[in-house]
């Protein structure tokens, strides 16, 4: 089965400095995605990317937020200045028709 | 914004089938998926459906959705312990994948 990679699996970091989650999506599809799970709740959709362009945001995904494919692989998620309350499992997608996910980032800010 | 609705726990016996049920509102829904997420797991895609179809049968999976009631199940067929976890139902009209907050399945011996 085709499979997302994403790295680190786990992250911590201190209030107000700055973290990039890696995402390597499945090679032949053309939408990227970016969740986040904050423990014991659901999964919430931060921002979608197609055509090397942002094409969808939630009111989640601020100014703190961007997302860059650096490279004709990888796709990642930085946040500028972590907050308390940015500590969730993040997931990275990417889909055709099928959406696979990937294993996710524990991100915790102390 | 659209909602996606399902029961928090459900409980069956080793052996019996499941079947977890899932309502939404977005009549623009194209594509309808149910996760697996096993504890401090990712989340597995276990099958989707299309809209204009009623029916998805994959192994021990069934999906059944009923696009007029906005309501889509998921039947599980001889459940078996290893298919504890949580399943959460996902709509998709845009871009994005709008989830429920998931059923907690636990099949006990």
């Amino acid at each position: 089965e085709p499979e997302v990679t994403q790295t680190p699996s786990h992250q911590v970091t201190q209030m107000g400095q700055e973290v990039i989650l890696r995402c390597v999506p499945i090679s032949n599809h053309l939408y990227f995605y970016w969740y986040r799970q904050i423990l014991g709740q659901k999964v919430e959709f931060l921002v979608s990317f197609y055509n090397n362009e942002i094409s969808e945001k939630s009111e989640i995904f601020d100014d703190q937020f961007s997302v860059e494919r650096p490279d004709g692989s990888n796709f990642t998620l930085k946040i500028r200045s972590t907050k308390l309350e940015d500590s969730a499992m993040y997931f990275c997608a990417s889909s055709g028709t099928e959406a696979f996910f990937g294993q996710g980032t524990r991100l915790t800010v102390v | 914004g659209e909602d996606v609705e399902q029961s928090l726990f459900l409980s069956v016996r080793e052996g019996d089938s499941s079947v977890i049920n899932c309502t939404y509102t977005d009549s623009s829904s194209t594509y309808l998926y149910w996760y697996k997420q096993e504890p401090g797991a990712g989340l597995q895609l276990l099958t989707y459906i299309f809209s204009n179809m009623d029916m998805k049968q994959d192994q021990r999976l069934t999906v059944l959705l009923n696009k007029k009631d906005k309501h889509l199940s998921l039947r599980i067929a001889d459940t078996q312990t290893g298919d504890s976890a949580i399943y959460f139902c996902a709509e998709r009209s845009g871009y994005a994948l709008n989830f429920g907050k998931g059923t907690s399945l636990l099949v006990t011996p």
